[in-house]
């Protein structure tokens, strides 16, 4: 079975802290992408990455950075947390070039920043 | 990308099955009709996919058919476990990049017990 694992089901953090979201997928999957999931906006893409050091933008990418070092792991980093990017987190990860949609998820980190 | 249309929730025994449908009666040739579905504060789970053929793995089946405008999506034995919404997507599999998954309203699937 194919897993993904997320570093923090819950996360408490202060406006202006740096926050890291860790992501491993044990699969060796290429693509490796970073959601975020409000109610009533469904899921949205913040970015993606293809390939080690590879990275995309998604939909929106404003207050985010990603680094992916090692190709199991993707790493989503807020550098200055703010109130509005209190929400569920999710990871993702696919093979590379068929089956692009066939994404499996972590269990999801729910940042609240106070 | 196709439009779908679910029922926005339906109710169904623990052990019967569970027969969500979906109609898509825009889908294109290239289309495949993929499945997900979220238990509530966990992240979404793909279930499983089709072009036309039936398809069945070891959490559901897929009946598409024979027009591919709508398809059925079966749990064979509920549980309590399923209680979930369930997404139906209808996205080109195959795009030579990358695809983000986007969801629709889906099917909330209460299993009663």
């Amino acid at each position: 079975d194919v897993k993904v694992t997320q570093s923090s089901r819950y996360l408490v953090k202060r406006t202006g802290e740096k926050v890291f979201l860790e992501c491993v997928q044990d699969m060796d999957h290429e693509n490796m992408f970073w959601y975020r999931q409000d109610p009533g906006l469904g899921l949205r893409l913040i970015y993606f990455s293809y390939d080690v050091k590879m990275k995309e933008k998604g939909d929106i990418p404003e207050g985010y950075s990603v680094s992916r070092e090692k190709k199991e792991r993707f790493s989503l980093i807020l550098e200055s947390a703010s109130t509005n990017q209190t929400s569920m987190y999710l990871c993702a990860s696919t093979r590379r070039p068929d089956r692009s949609y066939e994404q499996y998820f972590g269990p999801g980190t729910r940042l609240t920043v106070t | 990308d196709a439009k779908t249309t679910q029922p926005p929730s339906m109710d169904c025994a623990e052990g019967r099955a569970a027969n969500l449908p979906c109609n898509h009666s825009t889908i294109s040739g290239n289309e495949y009709v993929y499945w997900y579905r979220q238990i509530h504060s966990q992240g979404p789970q793909y279930i499983i996919h089709g072009l036309k053929n039936n398809e069945t793995n070891e959490m559901a089946s897929l009946i598409i058919t024979e027009d591919r405008k709508s398809s059925t999506l079966i749990l064979p034995h509920a549980t309590l476990r399923d209680t979930a919404v369930y997404y139906c997507i209808v996205r080109v599999a195959h795009s030579g990049g990358y695809q983000k998954v986007t969801f629709g309203i889906g099917t909330k699937l209460q299993v009663i017990p």
